[in-house]
């Protein structure tokens, strides 16, 4: 069955950067989300990228995409304590209603 | 601009109490609606889905059940909860991303979320 999964915690040092990977079982997906919850709060979402590309960078996020391998990462450049929350990857072939979420990574942001 | 809109933030109730989580949006018209619930440690599982009023699909077979009264409200219910009810209720809208490259092109927009325990 359709399955999305990620580790649970990652730390890092402020200014470092922090990497979170996810796999994923369906070769049918087509989009591809890194979605951020903070404390208390809704998902937000991110960025995506769709199947056919391999990497897409914006600003300090990069999110990579080996789709052979079914693995999708997302990179934060110069880690804030900001960006301390749990990011969650997610799948879907489109139309928004088939979109599997992975457990969600906490990262946890040391000044 | 477009805001959706989540309450309470909290409830404790007690087992088999009834439940209505109410969510509503706005600054769009006609939009996909969604309950989600997310477990501790788990990913978010969707619950119901509403592509207009009075259409909703379930996902997963429950006590719990939707109603879309209007466009922009969409309503969580339960007639008697059970202890595995407890978790974090999200309300959720699909938007266009606007890629370009197809018809599902959609992000979620997420509520703040309900915390739901049930004791």
């Amino acid at each position: 069955g359709e399955d999305v999964e990620q580790s649970l915690f990652l730390s890092v040092r402020e200014g470092d950067s922090s990497v979170i990977n996810c796999t994923y079982t369906d070769s049918s997906s087509t989009y591809l989300y890194w979605y951020k919850q903070e404390p208390g709060a809704g998902l937000q979402l991110l960025t995506y990228i769709f199947s056919n590309m391999d990497m897409k960078q914006d600003q300090r996020l990069t999110v990579l995409l080996n789709k052979k391998d079914k693995h999708l990462s997302l990179r934060i450049a110069d880690t804030q304590t900001g960006d301390s929350a749990i990011y969650f990857c997610a799948e879907s072939m489109g139309g928004g209603f088939k979109t599997i979420f992975g457990a969600g990574t906490r990262l946890f942001v040391k000044a | 601009s477009q805001t959706i809109h989540q309450w309470p933030a909290t409830l404790v109730q007690p087992v088999g109490s009834p439940l209505s989580l109410e969510c509503t949006v706005e600054g769009t018209s006609n939009p996909n609606l969604y309950w989600y619930r997310q477990a501790a440690g788990r990913g978010l599982q969707l619950l119901f889905y509403s592509v207009g009023i009075g259409q909703i699909s379930s996902e997963v077979p429950q006590n719990l059940s939707a109603s879309r009264p209007q466009d922009r409200q969409f309503i969580l219910s339960s007639k008697k909860l059970l202890l595995s009810d407890s978790g974090f209720y999200l309300c959720a809208w699909s938007v266009l991303l606007g890629y370009g490259t197809g018809p599902g092109d959609y992000g979620y927009t997420f509520g703040s979320g309900t915390r739901l325990t049930v004791v």
